[in-house]
């Protein structure tokens, strides 16, 4: 059965600081997608990975793809009160199903 | 931007009763899907359609499940006999192709409460 496990599953955080969101899964895949999820609204596409050693950077995020050991990181830098959302990695399953991640619910303090 | 729109936003329904979940995918898309995310849970994969017919579908997809696009341009979601636990957000989203690098668009869900 495919897993794709996120951790940490909860994240407070100070504004300023850095952290990383990982993402782990189980089998191979040819893609990889992070979403951005705010409460009670819809899910954003952030990035789509393709290849290993992928990196693609918007704003003060940043994710990066490693097939080789099954991880993606999504990588949060300075932050600012308004990254605070839930983040998913969803991993491609076939030509047209996603099996998403938990979810990590970000919490950026003043 | 063009965007995936839903209908209704929220729902409440009594138990046994059918629902339709109503939605627009964006215009030049082929590709249409049906999440679901129970309260507090991931979201979950229920149902891929191509081409009028269902490409793919999960174990929760079960025969209380169906879809349809009636037209051109809505894609529905049909619940015949509602349980307590088909409570949840219902996402549709779509895409352009499938598989590697293709983007899926989620329109902003129908919250459907059970009682």
């Amino acid at each position: 059965e495919l897993k794709v496990e996120q951790n940490p599953l909860f994240l407070s955080m100070q504004e300023g600081k850095n952290y990383t969101i990982y993402c782990n899964y189980s089998t191979t895949s040819d893609r990889l997608y992070w979403y951005r999820q705010d409460p009670g609204k819809s899910l954003e596409s952030l990035f789509v990975l393709l290849s290993n050693g992928a990196v693609k950077q918007e704003g003060r995020l940043m994710a990066s793809l490693d097939t080789k050991a099954r991880l993606s990181t999504l990588h949060i830098t300075a932050a600012v009160h308004d990254l605070s959302a839930t983040y998913f990695c969803a991993l491609g399953a076939g030509a047209q199903k996603l099996v998403f991640g938990q979810g990590t619910r970000l919490t950026i303090n003043p | 931007e063009p965007e995936v729109t839903q209908t209704p936003s929220h729902q409440v329904t009594q138990m046994g009763q059918e629902v339709i979940l109503r939605c627009v995918p964006i215009s030049n898309h082929l590709y249409f899907y049906w999440y679901r995310q129970i309260l507090g849970q991931k979201v979950e994969f229920l149902v891929s359609f191509y081409n009028n017919e269902i490409s793919e579908k999960s174990e929760i997809f079960d025969d209380q499940f169906s879809v349809e696009r009636p037209d051109g341009s809505n894609f529905t979601l049909k619940i015949r006999s509602t349980k307590l636990e088909d409570s949840a957000m219902y996402f549709c989203a779509s895409s352009v192709g499938q598989g590697s690098g293709n983007t899926i668009y989620f329109g902003e869900g129908s919250w459907l409460t059970v009682v």
